[in-house]
C-alpha cells in the first residue's frame, strides 16, 4: 500500500542553523501539508501546497519557513535560523483529490538545542 | 475559525469492552468532514474513521463506529471489543468542505489506555 514517507526520521540541530526536513508524498496525490506537534500538545496546521504553489498557511508559517516541491516527487519544509521553540514533531501529509483524506508521513523529531 | 474540543484528556477501557471518546466542534458552515486519527507511541498519525457532514448515515469501520450528531456539533467514537492495540492517543480533526479549506483542525486528543 502507498505511503507517505519523511526522513530524517530524528534532526538535532543547533539554534540559529538551517534545517531541510524532506517528504515523499504518495505519488499521485495532488495536495500537499505539513503539520506539527510540540510534545504534548494538539497537531497544528502549518502550510498547504497545491499546484506548485503554497494554497494557505497559518500563522505559525512566518518567514522563517519555506515549503518547495523541487521535483516530481519530494516535498520540502525548511527552517531558516532555529528557535528552541521550533523543537517538535513534523508531520507531511498528502491527499489525492478535493473529497480525500490526508494521509500522514510517519514524522520527522526536530530538536534544536 | 472553526475549533474542536476534547474534554476528556484520558479514558481507560477494559479489554473486551466498548468506550466511547467525546468531540465537540464550532463551525458556522455546512459543507465539511470530521475524521478520527489514532496516534499510537511511535506517533504515526493514523486515519480511523471519517464522516461527511452531508451524509446523515453514521460511518462505521470494523469495531469503530461513530456518532455524529449534527444540529448537536458532535462527533464522538465508539470502539467496541477493545483490543490492547487500541491504546494510543485519539485525535478529533475538522475539515472544511470549500476546496480553499483543506487544512485539518485538530482537537486536543485523548489518551486511551486499554487494561488487559
Amino acid at each position: 500500500e502507498p505511503e507517505v514517507t519523511q526522513t530524517p526520521s530524528h534532526q538535532v540541530t543547533q539554534m540559529g542553523q538551517e534545517v531541510i526536513l524532506r517528504c515523499v508524498p504518495i505519488s499521485n496525490h495532488l495536495y500537499f501539508y505539513w503539520y506539527r506537534q510540540i510534545l504534548g500538545q494538539k497537531v497544528e496546521f502549518l502550510v498547504s501546497f497545491y499546484n506548485n504553489e503554497i494554497s494557505e498557511k497559518s500563522e505559525i508559517f512566518d518567514d522563517q519557513f519555506s515549503v518547495e516541491r523541487p521535483d516530481g516527487s519530494n516535498f520540502t519544509l525548511k527552517i531558516r535560523s532555529t528557535k528552541l521553540e521550533d523543537s517538535a514533531m513534523y508531520f507531511c501529509a498528502s491527499r489525492r483529490g478535493s473529497y480525500n483524506e490526508q494521509f500522514f508521513g510517519p514524522g520527522t523529531r526536530l530538536t534544536v538545542l | 475559525a472553526q475549533t474542536v474540543t476534547q474534554s476528556q484528556p484520558e479514558m481507560s477501557v477494559q479489554e473486551a469492552e466498548t468506550v466511547t471518546l467525546s468531540c465537540t466542534y464550532d463551525t458556522s458552515e455546512s459543507d465539511y468532514y470530521l475524521f478520527w486519527y489514532k496516534q499510537p507511541p511511535s506517533r504515526q498519525m493514523i486515519l480511523v474513521i471519517r464522516q461527511e457532514a452531508y451524509k446523515q448515515q453514521n460511518a462505521t469501520e470494523n469495531r469503530f463506529s461513530v456518532n455524529f450528531q449534527k444540529a448537536a456539533k458532535s462527533f464522538s467514537l465508539k470502539i467496541s471489543d477493545s483490543q490492547l492495540g487500541d491504546a494510543a492517543m485519539y485525535f478529533c480533526a475538522y475539515r472544511s468542505g470549500k476546496t480553499s479549506g483543506s487544512r485539518l483542525t485538530f482537537g486536543e486528543g485523548t489518551q486511551l489506555t486499554v487494561n488487559p
